[in-house]
């Protein structure tokens, strides 16, 4: 089955910073690859989502890039502000059975004022 | 669109007794829906997969019988745990997939559940 390894676990960085948060899959017939953030206590926000047959999108100061070859996508966040801090899980999934989504371990972002 | 809804939120019961959670979607139709289960600082685990009118589909190592799960209609899944037991506390959060959709799940906001 998939596979998806996420780091780094934990991320701190100053208002105004980048962040960037990587992932890795195994299966390479997943083709729809979701990023989401988790603040405490809450579900998971879809925040941005890419597809196999596209390298890059962005979505304001958000922004996710894939490369199918060596099988990991990343997230970008630009100008980091005090609420953009939660926890950040990519996820991969692949166009056969349910298509179920498998999740990386999750990113706790801090970002300090 | 696709707001996802669940109740209760939070709930806490006694050991042996049965809770029921509701997952709900507000604005769309699903023909499928997901559960997971997240223990803390932990990451989001898939239990099962309903499809409306038909049985559940259970992820290895998570018992049929006492995660029950129904989904009768387009807009409505149902979690029991039946004779629940304090390993069985933990943060219960719903998904669901529009009909006719390829891949997207819209979140619910999990149910606390404590079990004394």
């Amino acid at each position: 089955g998939e596979n998806v390894e996420q780091h780094p676990s934990t991320l701190s960085v100053q208002e105004g910073d980048s962040a960037v948060i990587k992932c890795t899959y195994s299966d390479s017939a997943s083709n729809y690859f979701p990023w989401y953030k988790q603040e405490l206590g809450k579900g998971p926000q879809l925040i941005i989502d890419i597809r196999s047959n596209v390298g890059e999108k962005k979505d304001q100061r958000i922004a996710v890039t894939l490369n199918k070859t060596a099988k990991h996508f990343s997230l970008h966040i630009t100008e980091t502000q005090p609420e953009d801090s939660a926890v950040y899980f990519c996820a991969a999934s692949s166009p056969s059975g349910y298509s179920t989504l498998t999740f990386g371990k999750g990113t706790m972002l801090l970002v300090s004022p | 669109g696709a707001v996802v809804s669940q109740h209760p939120s939070r709930v806490i019961c006694k050991s042996g007794t049965s809770v029921k959670i509701e997952c709900r979607s507000l604005d769309f139709q699903a023909t499928t829906m997901f559960w997971y289960r997240q223990f803390p600082k932990q990451s989001l685990m898939l239990m099962a997969t309903s499809n409306e009118g038909s049985k559940a589909t259970y992820e290895q190592g998570v018992e049929k019988d006492k995660f029950l799960i129904n989904h009768a209609s387009l807009t409505l899944s149902t979690l029991t745990v039946t004779s629940a037991h304090p390993e069985d506390s933990s943060f219960y959060i719903c998904s669901a997939r529009r009909a006719g959709a390829l891949n997207e799940q819209f979140f619910g906001p999990g149910t606390r559940l404590t079990v004394l």
